[in-house]
């Protein structure tokens, strides 16, 4: 069964501190990963989109990762800013397939 | 290029009412899908319509339905509302398999 792990689920940062969010997928046959950020009420807006041969990829202060091997993904925030506070979600698509694979997300607030 | 676009943003109804809400894909695309989001669910995959085909189907009850129109504009229609049903739906428009633009969402609350 296709599946997206997201840990933490939830993260208080201070403003201007880098944080980390990982991302543990099972989807076969790998496609890409995408990370998208979630503003409260809002629809998901995509961050960064990986394939198979990327291993990085950043936007900005948001750099992800993929390590296909292992099926793991993070997503680094440099610098915090009060604006980063949303939802992360991470979502994995299958070769061929219209319906992604949704992780549940972190919750990232950040404090001034 | 427009975004993808919804109709209404906010929806209150009460239990035992149907509703119907709008969602128009970015311009060429012609794959829809429709998500069900709640607190601590995630999104929750409900239909994915292609060329007014119904293509994918989630796990929902029957009450849930949708269409598609021959210019790729979507409805999905919700009868005998729950109050389980109060969430944000979000529509999702895709060119390829591999990538999709979400829209704004309706923000139904159920009374």
């Amino acid at each position: 069964k296709n599946q997206v792990e997201q840990s933490p689920q939830s993260l208080i940062i201070l403003e201007g501190k880098n944080c980390t969010l990982q991302c543990n997928y099972t989807v076969s046959p790998f496609s890409n990963l995408r990370w998208y950020k979630q503003d409260t009420g809002r629809g998901p807006v995509s961050l960064t989109i990986m394939t198979f041969s990327e291993n990085t990829k950043s936007n900005g202060r948001y750099t992800a990762t993929l390590d296909a091997d292992t099926k793991q993904s993070s997503l680094h925030i440099t610098a915090s800013q009060l604006s980063d506070s949303a939802s992360y979600i991470c979502v994995v698509s299958a070769v061929g397939s219209y319906i992604p694979t949704f992780g549940r997300g972190t919750s990232l607030i950040v404090h001034p | 290029k427009a975004g993808v676009t919804q109709t209404p943003r906010y929806l209150i109804k009460t239990r035992g009412q149907q509703v119907t809400l709008s969602c128009s894909p970015i311009s060429g695309h012609r794959s829809v899908s429709w998500y069900q989001q709640t607190p601590g669910q995630g999104l929750q995959f409900l239909f994915e319509y292609f060329s007014e085909t119904q293509r994918n189907k989630g796990n929902f009850p029957g009450r849930f339905s949708g269409r598609q129109f021959s210019n790729s504009r979507s409805e999905m229609n919700v009868s005998t509302l729950e109050l389980g049903d109060s969430a944000l739906y979000l529509c999702a428009s895709s060119l390829a398999a591999d990538e999709q633009f979400f829209g704004p969402g309706t923000r139904l609350t159920v009374l």
